[in-house]
């Protein structure tokens, strides 16, 4: 994971916007992910994006993708108790066994009433 | 639909002991199958990934091993667990051969003691 950080951690209030950065190393990188890892529970995709895109929305969700800087970030509006979890993001990395996912080390989300 | 059945959800084990967690795939067929682990305040770290049966590539030097006895099934098996073993294992699959789209079992939390 050392070549995708994130902060590890974010505090925010119900109903404010919440914005996650991400900053990964290859360049080659065909996808970017964000994932979701809810306390004891597996990773669920939350939304990906390609790397010739600059912006994804879905729903509360924005991706926004800066490829020369290299980094990602993901903007939830109105952010809920539900989203506290740890949000990670993932690069693709060309191997001479095929793409393979690594990931940051996770961003903590705390939502405060 | 397709899910991932990943068990035991918690395991808790002496040094030096055997360990066995198992994976299974249902509703695809020749899933690419991956072990990943999560040590605490750390990102995920690829451990092994599979694109078939007996096929299995090892990400990095450890006191694990895989095997994918069948097409949908992925296990992990120490013969002598470590202190330094202990962590979250997460599962997981994708759909098509260059795994960008990984989908996460609900993982295993092992306390080697």
């Amino acid at each position: 994971g050392e070549d995708v950080e994130q902060s590890l951690f974010l505090s925010v209030r119900e109903g404010d916007s919440s914005v996650i950065n991400c900053t990964y190393t290859d360049s080659s990188s065909t996808y970017l992910y964000w994932y979701k890892q809810e306390p004891g529970a597996g990773l669920q995709l939350l939304t990906y994006i390609f790397s010739n895109m600059d912006m994804k929305q879905d729903q509360r969700l924005t991706v926004l993708l800066n490829k020369k800087d290299k980094h990602l970030s993901l903007r939830i509006a109105d952010t809920q108790t539900g989203d506290s979890a740890i949000y990670f993001c993932a690069e693709t990395i060309l191997t001479g066994g095929g793409n393979k996912l690594t990931f940051g080390t996770g961003t903590q989300l705390k939502v405060e009433l | 639909s397709q899910t991932i059945h990943q068990w035991p959800a918690t395991l808790v084990q002496p040094v030096g002991s055997p360990l066995s967690l198992e994976c299974t795939v249902e509703g695809t067929s020749n899933p690419n199958l991956y072990w990943y682990r999560q040590a605490a305040g750390r990102g995920l770290q690829l451990l092994f990934y599979s694109i078939g049966i007996d096929q299995i590539s090892s990400e990095v030097p450890q006191n694990l091993s895989a095997s994918r006895p069948q097409d949908r099934q992925f296990i992990l098996s120490s013969k002598k667990l470590l202190l330094s073993d202990s962590g979250f294992y997460l599962c997981a699959w994708s759909p098509d051969r260059l795994g960008e789209k990984l989908f996460f079992g609900s993982g295993t939390q092992l306390s080697v003691l």
